[in-house]
C-alpha cells in the first residue's frame, strides 16, 4: 500500500462543475502539499497545509490530521484547470512522498 | 530571485556515460530534493537534503549520488547511465523551521526539469 493515496486517478468535468480530489496518507506528517502540473509543464505549488483549511481564488484545500485525509476543491471549474494534481506529504523524518496524481480534464 | 534553477534542460547520454545535473536555489532554503518522473507516472524521490552537509536516500537512490556542500547547490550525479534512468528529473526546495505550522515554513519550489534520455 502506498503511503499516499489519491482518488480519483482520472476525472472529467464540465466547465462550471465543483470538483473534489481526495488524498489519504498513512504516515505522520509535518506538512501536506497540493501541486499542479500542466501537460509538458513544470510543477507549481498550490497549497501547503499542516492543519485546517486554506483558500486561494477558486481553490480550497482542507486537511483532517486525525483522519489523515486532505481534499482539494475547485469551484466553478474552467478548462484552464485541466492538469494533473498531486498530493505530497513531508514526513516527520523530512522525507517527501508523492501520491500518483489525479488527471483532471475540464471540458466546455 | 531566480528561484530554483536546473541545468541542463535536455541531455542525451550513451549507456555507461556519466553526468551531473545541477540544481541551485537562491532563496536560502534548507530543504532540497531530487525526484524523477517517468512517462505517465508519478514522482519518485531519489535523494533529499535537510541542510548543507546532510543528505538522505529517497525511494529510488540506486545509480545516483548527491552532495550538499553549500545551502544553494544540490547536484545529482549519474555515474554509469542506464536506459532505466531515462526520465524527467526535477529539483525542488523549501524552507522548514522544523515546526509544523510555523509561519516561516515555505511551500515547495520546483525547477523546470531536466529531460534525460539514455540510449
Amino acid at each position: 500500500k502506498n503511503e499516499v493515496e489519491q482518488s480519483p486517478q482520472n476525472l472529467t468535468a464540465q466547465e462550471g462543475e465543483f470538483i473534489t480530489i481526495n488524498c489519504s496518507y498513512s504516515v505522520g506528517i509535518s506538512a501536506l502539499h497540493w501541486l499542479q502540473q500542466h501537460p509538458g509543464g513544470g510543477i507549481v505549488s498550490l497549497f501547503m497545509l499542516s492543519s485546517g483549511k486554506k483558500k486561494h481564488g477558486r481553490l480550497i484545500a482542507t486537511i483532517n490530521i486525525q483522519e489523515k485525509h486532505s481534499s482539494l476543491h475547485i469551484t466553478a471549474s474552467h478548462p484552464r484547470d485541466s492538469a494533473v494534481y498531486i498530493c505530497a506529504v513531508t514526513g516527520t523524518a523530512s522525507k517527501l512522498t508523492f501520491g500518483t496524481g489525479t488527471r483532471l480534464q475540464v471540458t466546455l | 530571485n531566480a528561484g530554483v534553477t536546473q541545468t541542463p534542460k535536455f541531455r542525451i547520454l550513451k549507456i555507461g556515460q556519466s553526468m551531473t545535473l545541477q540544481c541551485t536555489q537562491d532563496m536560502n532554503h534548507n530543504y532540497m530534493y531530487w525526484y524523477r518522473q517517468d512517462p505517465g507516472m508519478g514522482l519518485k524521490l531519489i535523494y533529499y537534503s535537510v541542510g548543507a552537509g546532510i543528505t538522505d536516500k529517497g525511494e529510488v537512490p540506486n545509480g545516483y549520488n548527491v552532495s550538499r556542500s553549500t545551502t544553494e547547490d544540490f547536484p545529482l550525479r549519474l555515474e554509469l547511465a542506464a536506459p532505466s534512468q531515462t526520465s524527467v528529473y526535477f529539483c525542488a526546495s523549501s524552507y522548514s523551521a522544523r515546526f509544523p505550522g510555523s509561519r516561516y515554513n515555505s511551500p515547495l519550489h520546483f525547477g523546470n526539469g531536466t529531460r534525460l534520455t539514455v540510449t
